[in-house]
């Protein structure tokens, strides 16, 4: 088991590039989240998915960004018109169902970093 | 934010000492997890306590949760090198949605 999949480790766009970053769950995980972290803000959540459905997409920044789940074993996240703002590592997480209780496994996120 | 939690910002300690981190959240929730953070790599879970769980213990692990103060703490007894690590602990604010995480606290430990 490889664990959650994020690609690519590190991307660079410039200022109104769009950016777009993978993440492919843990087999068999239904639930799948999107975070992001940086210094200032710390560990924010996005969005998640479960069986593919969008649930909660309270955290995603209204305009700019989308995500979605084609498929059991990837998800994308989409930046349009990317802004230094952006610049964050962004965490991709796959747990084996939705509960208080469930752990989360997190992949070791794509660092974005917007010139 | 309503949903926030809050740690101490760094704490840096020896080799074998015991170091505390604490965690305030601001809503009710029945599950306080608490994760590592290593450098370059995602958090990963470390140990987890329920509301009918005032103490939890793993290895050299202790948490605790107070339910009427809405707080939790981790303990790491005898700390080694290879505990330095961001901690967070994270809460289910909005009962069975997506976990949120404090702040984190900075560990670092010297030989």
């Amino acid at each position: 088991n490889a664990g959650v999949i994020q690609t690519p480790r590190h991307k660079v766009t410039g200022k109104g590039q769009e950016a777009t970053l993978w993440c492919e769950p843990i087999s068999g995980h239904s639930a799948v989240f999107w975070y992001r972290q940086t210094i200032v803000q710390g560990l924010e959540f996005l969005t998640y998915f479960r069986n593919q459905a969008p649930i909660d997409d309270s955290g995603m920044p209204k305009e700019r960004f989308s995500a979605q789940m084609p498929n059991q074993s990837h998800s994308t996240l989409k930046i349009q018109s990317t802004q230094p703002q952006d610049s964050a590592v962004y965490l991709c997480a796959s747990s084996l169902d939705m509960g208080s209780n469930e752990r989360l496994f997190f992949g070791h996120g794509t660092k974005l970093s917007v010139l | 934010s309503q949903w926030g939690e809050e740690n101490l910002q760094a704490l840096s300690i020896q080799e074998g000492e015991d170091v505390t981190m604490n965690c305030s959240y601001k809503t009710y929730t029945t599950v306080v997890h608490w994760y590592r953070q290593d450098s370059g790599r995602g958090p990963a879970l470390i140990i987890l306590i329920r509301s009918n769980e005032r103490e939890k213990r793993s290895g050299r692990l202790r948490a605790t949760l107070d339910t009427s103060s809405q707080s939790s703490s981790l303990s790491i007894t005898a700390a080694q090198c290879e505990d330095t690590a961001v901690y967070f602990c994270a809460t289910d604010a909005r009962g069975g949605r997506a976990l949120i995480f404090g702040t984190g606290t900075t560990v670092s430990v010297s030989p």
